[in-house]
């Protein structure tokens, strides 16, 4: 089984903070990665999906890239709405998701 | 518009039975890949089962054998039927689409809320 190792599980940001959350895979995926953001009481929202694409209608200050079996997804300037959990998924094989990086307002 | 909506849900005892259900709009269930996910409360998620436009299914290890995938397409419902429930499977169910094998999961459900206690 593939695990995806997610860092860190929270922290603290305040707006307009640039904001790194990292996913590490335990093998080779390719770009099979995918970042969701989960606000409480709410199903996931897909945000970037292939590593680096931004789903349709997700605003641009949301960015991924993939260095190996590292990846990364950055938030240029935390807006207010930003205040969630996001979660990294693998689609390589079968369907593994991280942890979940909890990202609150300091 | 694609919407998907769960139903289903509810408080069952340990070693009982219940089915959940995912009505889909604005797409054909048998066109696309579906799937569940579950996440315990305060947890995070965990895939459930899938299952392919073809029929293919598969599950995850710790639902094997329990659980079973399947859609209604007149219906146009996606199904997953879970017996012999025990404490670990409390978790709010998604139903989720997505294109292929390796693709995102583009939509999901609100979610249902599914309790395993005596």
């Amino acid at each position: 089984d593939i695990q995806m190792t997610q860092s860190p599980s929270s922290l603290s940001a305040s707006v307009g903070d640039r904001v790194t959350i990292t996913c590490r895979a335990s093998q080779s995926i390719g770009r099979y990665l995918n970042w969701y953001q989960q606000k409480a009481g709410k199903a996931p929202k897909l945000l970037i999906y292939a590593a680096s694409s931004l789903q349709s209608g997700v605003p641009s200050r949301f960015s991924g890239s993939e260095s190996g079996t590292d990846f990364t997804l950055t938030i240029s300037s935390l807006q207010p709405e930003d205040f969630a959990t996001y979660y990294c998924q693998q689609s390589y094989n079968e369907w593994t998701f991280g942890q979940g990086t909890k990202v609150e307002i300091k | 518009e694609v919407q998907l909506v769960e139903s289903g849900g509810g408080l069952v005892q340990p070693g009982g039975s219940l089915r959940l259900s995912c009505a889909a709009s604005g797409f054909s269930v048998s066109s696309k890949y579906m799937s569940w996910v579950r996440q315990p409360p305060g947890k995070g998620l965990e895939w459930v089962s899938v299952i392919y436009s073809g029929g293919s299914t598969y599950y995850g290890d710790s639902v094997k054998g329990r659980f079973t995938i399947s859609r209604d397409n007149s219906k146009n419902t996606l199904f997953l039927q879970m017996n012999s429930l025990r404490g670990e499977d409390t978790a709010v169910y998604y139903c989720a689409r997505f294109q292929s094998g390796s693709s995102p999961f583009d939509y999901w459900g609100q979610g249902t809320l599914v309790t395993v206690s005596s």
